[in-house]
């Protein structure tokens, strides 16, 4: 069994600044892979960043991090240097060996000028 | 094209119709998924096909739904007699195993099918 929890339905956060959106995931899987994807208002969903259980390093992936705590259970979204084109839904996914994702609700990103 | 192409963008139907959704993924890609998102919320899975493999059917929610998937390339995801709670945005997403030991696949998606349901 898989589950994700995103317990920030929403965030504000200022152009230029940091933001860090909570990722809690729960899985049976010893082997999986923790995912990050964007939604704009468009409705496309867009890949953002991958982190793999035994990754010893966390993910970066330009303006995005991805901050893993295994033994939390923890994988949080950092995005740097927040820019107005990155309002947007945000969702985090874990999927194992069934290859069947499991995605969360969502947190809804506003940047302000 | 280069990305995972869904047909058509909008589909609106009146209750009882029968409808299909078609999703043209990534060349090469062999894992094939349909998802269901209700306004405001999340995706819920519905089918997931990998090769020539049994696909996972898990995720439909009656047997009103169904998927094939022909040759390994081209999906359709039919409805049969919808229902108003049908009305959703459907979502296909194409992948490729990722290496390394660590379970999961990078997703590409489509723009989706709005359904609407009247």
């Amino acid at each position: 069994a898989q589950k994700i929890t995103q317990t920030q339905p929403g965030m504000f956060v200022q152009e230029k600044e940091a933001v860090t959106l909570d990722c809690t995931y729960d899985t049976s899987d010893p082997s999986y892979g923790l995912f990050w994807y964007k939604q704009p208002s468009s409705g496309e969903m867009i890949f953002l960043i991958y982190q793999g259980s035994y990754d010893q390093q966390n993910a970066t992936e330009g303006r995005y991090s991805l901050n893993f705590q295994k033994a939390r259970k923890s994988a949080n979204l950092v995005i740097s240097a927040s820019q107005l084109g990155d309002s947007a839904m945000y969702f985090c996914a874990v999927s194992g060996g069934s290859y069947i994702p499991t995605f969360g609700r969502g947190t809804s990103l506003i940047v302000h000028p | 094209g280069a990305g995972v192409s869904q047909s058509p963008s909008n589909k609106v139907t009146e209750k009882g119709k029968d409808v299909e959704l078609r999703c043209d993924p990534i060349s090469g890609h062999t894992a094939l998924y349909w998802y269901r998102q209700s306004l405001g919320q999340g995706l819920e899975f519905l089918i997931y096909f990998q090769g020539n493999s049994a696909p996972d059917k898990s995720g439909l929610p009656s047997d009103r739904f169904s998927a094939e998937r022909t040759g390994g390339s081209v999906s359709t995801l039919t409805i049969q007699r919808t229902q108003q709670e049908d009305s959703a945005v459907y979502l296909c997403a194409s992948s490729s195993p990722l290496a390394g030991p660590s379970g999961g696949n990078i997703q590409y998606f489509g723009a989706g099918t709005r359904l609407s349901v009247l």
